[in-house]
């Protein structure tokens, strides 16, 4: 089975932009969560989504927003980009009763 | 909300050795999980254990294990017979719903 996956890899923006981050869950997963992570540091949660509802949220500012969409692939949006914003934003997949949460492999976001 | 604190930012070992990373948390949840991640180079977050906060028994996963103090809110992870490809970041992590909160992370570099 495919494990989560995240597109784009990298992506370079310039400050005060707008960005579209996508996820897809591991088949039959049907949470995603969304984590930031900056360069030295662990994941910070942002967002957790279950059934296209926001199931929780982080300490981030109403510059980001996600939503799940039927198929239970996600996007992360973020706007007006400012320089802390740079790092690796991580997507991770969930059933719906279980704690454990698998990762993709990141977008990797910097703004110049 | 939870804290996961992570006291080596760095640790040492040879090939075939045995190795302790440490990691604390607080939590006043009665019902949690902890888990240990391993983040190589490549940057994909894969989960090492998990373990239970409501089960006595230490878990274990092959050359992995992990030393669950609850009274103490420790939680370390054994890494033995240490391989090459064990060299990597790794994170504690404790979660009591949807959120994992992490720790700052311990680097393990493995030598021959």
């Amino acid at each position: 089975d495919a494990g989560v996956t995240q597109s784009p890899t990298h992506l370079i923006k310039t400050r005060g932009q707008h960005v579209t981050l996508r996820c897809s869950p591991i088949s039959g997963h049907k949470s995603v969560s969304w984590y930031q992570q900056v360069l030295g540091q662990g994941p910070q949660f942002i967002f957790q989504y279950y059934e296209k509802e926001e199931r929780g949220r982080g300490n981030f500012p109403d510059r980001f927003s996600a939503r799940q969409f039927p198929n239970y692939s996600s996007e992360l949006n973020v706007n007006a980009l400012l320089l802390g914003d740079s790092a690796l934003y991580l997507c991770a997949s969930s059933l719906p009763t279980s704690y454990e949460q698998y990762f993709g492999p990141g977008t990797r976001l910097t703004v110049t | 909300a939870q804290t996961v604190t992570q006291s080596q930012p760095e640790m040492s070992v040879q090939e075939a050795e045995t190795v302790t990373l440490s990691c604390t948390y607080d939590t006043s949840e009665s019902d949690y999980y902890l888990f240990w991640y391993k983040q190589p180079p490549s940057r994909q977050m894969i989960l090492v254990i998990r373990q239970e906060a409501y089960k006595q028994q230490n878990a274990t996963e092959n050359r992995f294990s992990v030393n669950f103090q609850k009274a103490a809110k420790s939680f370390s992870l054994k890494i033995s017979d240490s391989q090459l490809g064990d060299a990597a970041m790794y994170f504690c992590a404790c979660t009591t719903g949807y959120a994992l909160n992490f720790g700052k992370g311990t680097s393990l570099l493995v030598t021959p």
